[in-house]
């Protein structure tokens, strides 16, 4: 089992600031890392898959980086539609493992 | 585009069981693995089962003995079988699709409460 290590698990920001979140595996899982965003009462939508390409729709200022056993998403100019829940996934290996989820709410 | 329509949640006894389908369109489903995940209201992302494209399974030991996946590729659909079920067992269950680019259908919710 790969495990994950997301960080932080709550995080405070007002509208304009950049924000990143982490995620750390681990074992190496190459690229083969997504990032999600979550809103009460809703499904996970997909923002990112292998580790930094955009899911068609996605803005631009959402963006992810890193291989191996270290991610980041960035988003780099917060909107007031962004405060919700973002999960990172591995899709490496079975079974799929989840971080633990990082809120991010308004400062 | 692709498409992930999950159905039959509703409500059950604890110890009793529910068959979960999922009708897949907008892509070659027999040429993926296939997933089911499941989230608890207000707790994180769970993986639940898994089933390769040869029909191989996986669970994780919290549903195994319990759950059991398949897949029909003729109707394109995929089903968990879910017995002896308990309340923890209460949730959203998505079904996903694998590959290079993971898609997710909108849930159904399964309450288990007597």
């Amino acid at each position: 089992v790969i495990w994950m290590t997301q960080s932080p698990s709550l995080l405070s920001a007002s509208t304009g600031d950049r924000v990143t979140i982490s995620c750390r595996m681990s074992q190496g899982i190459s690229s083969y890392l997504a990032w999600y965003q979550q809103k009460p009462g809703k499904a996970p939508e997909l923002l990112i898959y292998a580790a930094s390409t955009l899911q068609s729709g996605v803005p631009s200022r959402f963006s992810g980086s890193g291989s191996g056993t270290d991610f980041t998403l960035t988003i780099s100019c917060l909107q007031s539609e962004d405060f919700a829940t973002y999960y990172c996934q591995q899709y490496y290996s079975f079974p799929w493992t989840f971080g633990q989820g990082t809120k991010v709410e308004i400062k | 585009e692709v498409q992930l329509v999950e159905s039959g949640g509703g409500l059950v006894q604890p110890g009793g069981s529910l068959r979960l389908s999922c009708a897949a369109s907008g892509f070659t489903f027999s040429s993926y693995d296939m997933h089911w995940v499941r989230q608890a209201t207000g707790k994180g992302l769970e993986w639940v089962s898994a089933i390769g494209t040869a029909g191989d399974t996986y669970y994780p030991g919290s549903v195994k003995g319990r759950f059991t996946i398949s897949r029909e590729n003729a109707k394109n659909s995929l089903y968990l079988q879910m017995n002896s079920l308990r309340a923890g067992d209460t949730a959203v269950y998505y079904c996903a699709r694998g590959g290079d680019i993971p898609s997710w259908g909108q849930g159904t919710m399964v309450t288990v409460s007597s």
